[in-house]
């Protein structure tokens, strides 16, 4: 399979402050990353799709403004919350396909946000 | 979109004993992938199966496209099989998946 790698695995932050989060392909190369959001005891949400060189593709009601997400090389996209908030607190989580599985994902390890 | 819908939502198991989750989808899909997620969060690929069976060790998966379910077999579950198992499918081909609501499993010892 491929190996996927977020970071920070945790973190913690004051209201209004904003957090950056990793996800690097570290076997492979991705032209395309996803972001997803899951809250407690609930299912896993697409937030957007990130693309190398491009902009990235909003899902239906996720703010572009709020979700930063930049995607500047083969292997790293990033996602920045911004003026992060106490319901903002989720666990996101990276995926990638290797083009070595063209239709198979593979997700990271998940970061988990809280916001004081 | 599309409707992801799968059970049952809980089941506990006694260890050693056998088990199947269903995976219903309301539309053709491109890619259909099980995962187990571990209790850290961590999403384990089980299957990558849009259709035809898979077996892997333990565990086995047939999706029946045509009339749009999939199962997942587990045999002789042990502790370690518990948490949570995800269906997640593609719709339209471009690997935005859409995921089920899970099924949380509890194997006791």
């Amino acid at each position: 399979g491929a190996v996927v790698s977020q970071h920070p695995s945790r973190v913690i932050c004051k209201s209004g402050t904003s957090v950056k989060i990793e996800c690097r392909s570290l076997d492979f190369q991705a032209t395309t990353m996803f972001w997803y959001r899951q809250f407690p005891k609930q299912s896993l949400m697409l937030m957007a799709t990130s693309n190398e060189g491009s902009k990235a593709t909003y899902e239906q009601g996720v703010e572009k403004d709020k979700f930063l997400i930049n995607h500047a090389s083969l292997t790293l996209s990033t996602l920045t919350v911004t003026s992060a908030h106490p319901e903002d607190s989720s666990f996101y989580i990276c995926s990638a396909y290797s083009q070595g599985y063209p239709h198979e994902q593979f997700f990271g390890p998940g970061t988990r946000l809280t916001v004081l | 979109g599309i409707q992801v819908e799968q059970s049952p939502p809980d089941l506990i198991l006694q260890e050693g004993a056998n088990s199947t989750l269903r995976c219903n989808f309301s539309d053709s899909v491109n890619n259909l992938q099980w995962f187990h997620q571990n209790p850290w969060g961590q999403l384990i690929n089980l299957f990558y199966i849009p259709s035809g069976t898979k077996q892997n060790g333990r565990l086995s998966a047939t999706t029946v496209a045509t009339e749009r379910y999939s199962l997942l077999y587990i045999s002789s579950s042990q502790t370690t099989d518990s948490g949570v198992y995800f269906c997640a499918v593609d719709e339209y081909g471009n690997n935005r998946l859409a995921f089920g609501k899970g099924n949380q499993v509890v194997v006791i010892p």
